[in-house]
C-alpha cells in the first residue's frame, strides 16, 4: 500500500470551504484513493473514493491531479458537525493486504 | 441494510479471563479486519482475513487470535487479556472502502 502524508490538524470556520490534501508519492497504477471521516468513539465512515480527476457526491468532492501523487478532499460550507478526523487511504479496490490508517487530519470547525 | 455488527459494545473484565468479541457482516464481503484505537496512536490493524480460513497478522497482533470459519463472521479472541489491551476495538468489512462496526470499548482491570 502506498504511504500517505496528511496534515495533523486544521482549523476553519462555519460556512467556509475546507480542503485537506493527502500526499501519496508511490501510488500504484491500480490504486484508488479513499477518504474516511471519524467522530469520537465511532467507527470511520466512508466519504468518497476516486481514481483520477474529480469525483463529487452529496458530502464532498475529491480532486486528483494527473500524476495522482496527491489528492484533495474538499468539504463545501462546513458546519460544526464536520469537526472530525479525516483519513486518506490508498490501495486497490477489492484488495487483500493489510491496511494502515495513519493518524489522519483532525479538522476543527469553529463558530 | 448493510451492517457490521459487533458485540458486546462495552465490556469490563479482569486480567486473564478469556473473552471473545463477535463481528458479523451482511454484505458478503471476503475481506474483514479488526482494529484497535488508542489516544494518540490512531487506528491500528490487529488481524485481517482475505476469505474463509485465510487470516493474516496486521500491525499489532500480539495477544490476539482470530478465526474465520464462515464468511459473515470474524470473532476476535483475547485468550489471556491484560490491561494493555484496554482499548476501543473496531471490526470492519470490505476493502477500499471498508465498512466499520460501532465499536467495542474494552476495559481490562
Amino acid at each position: 500500500l502506498a504511504k500517505t502524508t496528511q496534515p495533523i490538524s486544521m482549523d476553519s470556520y462555519e460556512g467556509q470551504e475546507v480542503n485537506i490534501t493527502c500526499s501519496h508519492n508511490n501510488i500504484a497504477t491500480n490504486d484508488y484513493i479513499t477518504w474516511y471521516q471519524q467522530f469520537p468513539s465511532q467507527g470511520p465512515r466512508f466519504i468518497i473514493q476516486g481514481y483520477k480527476t474529480k469525483v463529487t457526491n452529496e458530502v464532498a468532492s475529491l480532486f486528483i491531479p494527473a500524476d495522482r501523487k496527491s489528492s484533495t478532499l474538499s468539504l463545501p460550507r462546513v458546519s460544526l458537525s464536520d469537526t472530525a478526523v479525516y483519513y486518506c487511504l490508498v490501495g486497490e479496490r477489492g484488495g487483500a493486504d493489510g491496511l494502515t490508517f495513519g493518524k489522519g487530519t483532525h479538522l476543527i470547525i469553529q463558530p | 441494510e448493510a451492517q457490521v455488527t459487533q458485540n458486546p459494545r462495552y465490556l469490563i473484565t479482569v486480567t486473564g479471563k478469556k473473552l471473545t468479541v463477535t463481528c458479523s457482516q451482511n454484505m458478503n464481503h471476503e475481506y474483514m479486519s479488526w482494529y484497535r484505537q488508542d489516544p494518540g496512536l490512531g487506528l491500528r490493524q490487529i488481524y485481517y482475513s482475505m476469505n474463509v480460513e485465510v487470516t493474516d497478522k496486521g500491525d499489532v497482533p500480539e495477544g490476539y487470535k482470530v478465526s474465520r470459519k464462515e464468511k459473515r463472521n470474524f470473532p476476535l479472541i483475547l485468550e489471556s487479556p491484560s490491561p494493555n489491551q484496554t482499548s476501543l476495538y473496531f471490526c470492519a468489512s470490505g476493502y477500499q472502502p471498508q465498512h466499520f462496526g460501532d465499536g467495542t470499548r474494552l476495559s481490562i482491570l
